[in-house]
């Protein structure tokens, strides 16, 4: 079992209202992720981080923001939410030695509706 | 396009068969495939992870296999019980860059009944 941790599972709000989703890893690892996955759709990148201070934006066009100032944690959030960002988010980690490679572990998601 | 399909995309079978899901991909270059399972509302587990040079690796009942000149993989499961109930997720890697990207299939439903 990955000791990586997403706060909180669930969570239902209004439009505009501004949410931060947590996760939090006490493996060490230097490399954390977040994607974005519809049902029965594949994941998507939106966020990524080599360490402390880095922050890089993914594949998936988001919205949202992340920050990295200790290595166990990588908040990401939304400034102000709507239904279209409705969706299950996942956050990752890996170790950095080589990424093409390296073990992601997955947090258990959170899932987010906009209403 | 660099791409990643996997088939069937949802499979019903009878605890204690086996079963063999399918990969596709388009992916170049290539890097690595690695092969995931996913339990509905948990975030993904990995299973397997294979280079361009191999092409069988097993994970208890779990079998991956790997034709990098056709681009495909194949995740055989044997003597299936119904934990295996869960989505199947079939991911590449490419070396384009120092990131190296993963591209995500959109995963096989797998029902295991009892």
């Amino acid at each position: 079992e990955a000791d990586i941790y997403q706060t909180p599972r669930y969570l239902v709000i209004g439009t505009g209202k501004k949410i931060t989703l947590e996760c939090s890893q006490t493996m060490g690892h230097d490399k954390m992720y977040w994607y974005q996955q519809d049902p029965g759709m594949e994941l998507h990148l939106i966020h990524y981080s080599y360490g402390v201070n880095s922050t890089e934006k993914g594949d998936l066009s988001s919205e949202s923001t992340v920050s990295r100032i200790r290595t166990e944690h990588f908040p990401l959030t939304l400034e102000s939410a709507r239904p279209s960002h409705t969706s299950q988010y996942l956050c990752a980690s890996s170790e950095l030695n080589t990424w093409n490679t390296d073990t992601q572990y997955f947090g258990p998601g959170t899932r987010l509706t906009v209403l | 396009k660099n791409q990643v399909e996997q088939s069937p995309q949802s499979l019903i079978i009878l605890e204690g068969k086996n079963c063999t899901l399918q990969c596709n991909y388009t992916v170049s270059p290539f890097s690595n495939l690695r092969w995931y399972k996913q339990d509905t509302g948990r975030g993904p587990v990995s299973l397997t992870i294979m280079t361009f040079s191999e092409n069988t690796k097993s994970n208890g009942r779990y079998t991956a296999t790997l034709d990098a000149d056709t681009k495909q993989s194949s995740l055989h499961i044997t003597a299936s019980q119904l934990s295996d109930s869960a989505s199947y997720i079939c991911v590449v890697s490419d070396r384009g860059s120092t990131l190296g990207r993963l591209y995500f299939g959109r995963g096989t439903q797998l029902t295991v009944w009892p």
